[in-house]
């Protein structure tokens, strides 16, 4: 059961440009949305994250959009560089049954051309 | 600069050999994660420990894996027999939880397992 579903699969953006990749979630007991960055050979790091109490939160040039009604999350990167380059991973977790692993969406590969 | 630690992080196995893998989580850290990644299936959850005991493994198949954590400092993931279904790169996380707070996973580089 795929719970978080993630696209597009990739994203090739213009430097400057804006890069958007969409996440749908099913449950709704999730409470807890972060975006995670890989970068080729290197493990998962965190970049932003969000709860359902705000529908907008802003870190640099990321932004996390949240739409509780649509079940709905996505990363908004402003100005995108060739740095940005990587596979972006949306995420959720829930907190009521004390569960608190991650589940991960399939995974955006971004190329940023300079 | 505290970071999450895996060994090895490149294994090649014939196929029916015992795997381990180890992972030095982060000092202070309550929570342990392993999580396999692969092309098919994405990042998939194995098994999580908090306070060193395991609170899910359900995404372990528990007829060839299994996951201790025998001190606070120290995490293993055992694959006995192996098999080629098992290549994959295998991810250690780990975070602070407290009753009512998210947890940040931070991972590990990963274990590059592949058997032959």
């Amino acid at each position: 059961q795929q719970q978080v579903k993630q696209s597009p699969q990739s994203l090739i953006v213009q430097k400057g440009g804006i890069s958007i990749i969409n996440c749908a979630y099913e449950n709704t007991a999730f409470d807890y949305f972060p975006w995670y960055q890989q970068f080729p050979g290197k493990g998962p790091a965190l970049l932003i994250a969000i709860r359902p109490d705000v529908s907008e939160k802003k870190e640099g040039r990321f932004t996390i959009s949240f739409n509780k009604s649509a079940k709905q999350f996505s990363l908004h990167i402003m100005d995108s560089q060739p740095g940005d380059s990587a596979t972006y991973f949306c995420a959720a977790s829930r907190s009521d049954t004390g569960r608190r692993a991650l589940t991960f969406g399939s995974g955006t590969r971004l190329q940023v051309q300079p | 600069d505290a970071r999450v630690t895996q060994t090895p992080r490149h294994k090649v196995t014939e196929m029916g050999q015992e795997v381990t893998m180890r992972c030095q989580p982060i000092l202070g850290h309550n929570t342990v994660f392993w999580y396999r990644q692969t092309m098919m299936q994405g990042l998939e959850l194995l098994a999580y420990f908090r306070n060193r005991a395991p609170l899910d493994d359900s995404g372990m198949p528990k007829d060839r894996f299994s996951a201790e954590m025998p001190d606070a400092t120290l995490a293993t993931l055992k694959i006995q027999p192996s098999e080629p279904r098992d290549s994959a790169v295998y991810f250690c996380a780990s975070g602070w939880t407290l009753t009512g707070t998210d947890t940040e996973a931070f991972f590990g580089q990963g274990t590059r397992l592949t058997v032959v």
